[in-house]
């Protein structure tokens, strides 16, 4: 089965900084896009970016482009979400998934980001 | 950037209902839509793809079928495991993005 987990969450200052990472298992991770989705307290899921099989591609939402950098390590299965400038804004539970053509079809648990003074 | 519109937001239903559940795009998009199941504090978990496609080991109690800019999910006899929320989201166009969501409640 499709493991994917995630980790790096926790409390962060307004402005500051937090690498998210995405451990993959049990399935061949240099043929999957992957991608971030988050979910604030409370609120919908929001499509945060995705990135390619060999990291060649990369889209993000428009509320963190210039802010948030995704990439990848194909050798350690592993895709990372860089995040800079944060604000409260940015508070939510963020999910790794396996992408295909756009759907996620797996998921992480998910890690809670805490954007706070 | 396209707008999914999910009705109802809320709905309350008993145990073997027949439930619907609406997603309007704000522009057409073939029949490039999905649709997941989110119980509380956990992921979210793939039901439906490209509109009407059953994703394997999903009962088939679950069914999506639209196009364009109207879609529907139905749950028909609502099993007690099915109260979650559920939300469509678009794969047509970047930035991809999610209706607001249904809660299904237990009447």
């Amino acid at each position: 089965e499709v493991q994917l987990v995630e980790s790096g969450g926790g409390l962060v200052q307004p402005g500051g900084s937090l690498r998210l990472s995405c451990a993959a298992s049990r399935f061949t991770f240099s043929d999957s896009w992957m991608c971030w989705v988050r979910q604030a307290p409370g609120r919908g899921l929001e499509w945060v970016a995705n990135i390619k099989e060999d990291g060649s591609e990369k889209y993000y939402v428009d509320s963190v482009k210039g802010r948030f950098t995704i990439s990848r390590d194909n050798a350690k299965n592993s895709v990372y979400l860089q995040m800079d400038s944060l604000t409260v804004e940015d508070t939510a539970v963020y999910y790794c998934a396996r992408e295909a053509y756009k759907i996620m079809e797996t998921w992480g648990q998910g890690t809670l980001v805490t954007v706070s003074s | 950037d396209i707008q999914l519109t999910q009705s109802p937001s809320f709905l309350s239903a008993s145990v073997g209902d027949r439930v619907t559940i609406t997603c309007r795009a704000s522009q057409g998009i073939g029949s490039f839509l999905a649709w997941y199941q989110q119980k509380a504090e956990k992921a979210p978990k793939l039901l439906i793809t490209l509109a009407s496609l059953l994703r394997s080991g999903v009962p088939p109690r679950f069914s999506g079928s639209g196009s364009g800019s109207e879609f529907t999910l139905t749950i028909t006899s609502l099993q007690p495991e099915d109260f979650a929320t559920y939300y469509c989201q678009q794969l047509n166009t970047y930035p991809l993005t999610f209706g607001g969501g249904t809660k299904v409640e237990i009447k």
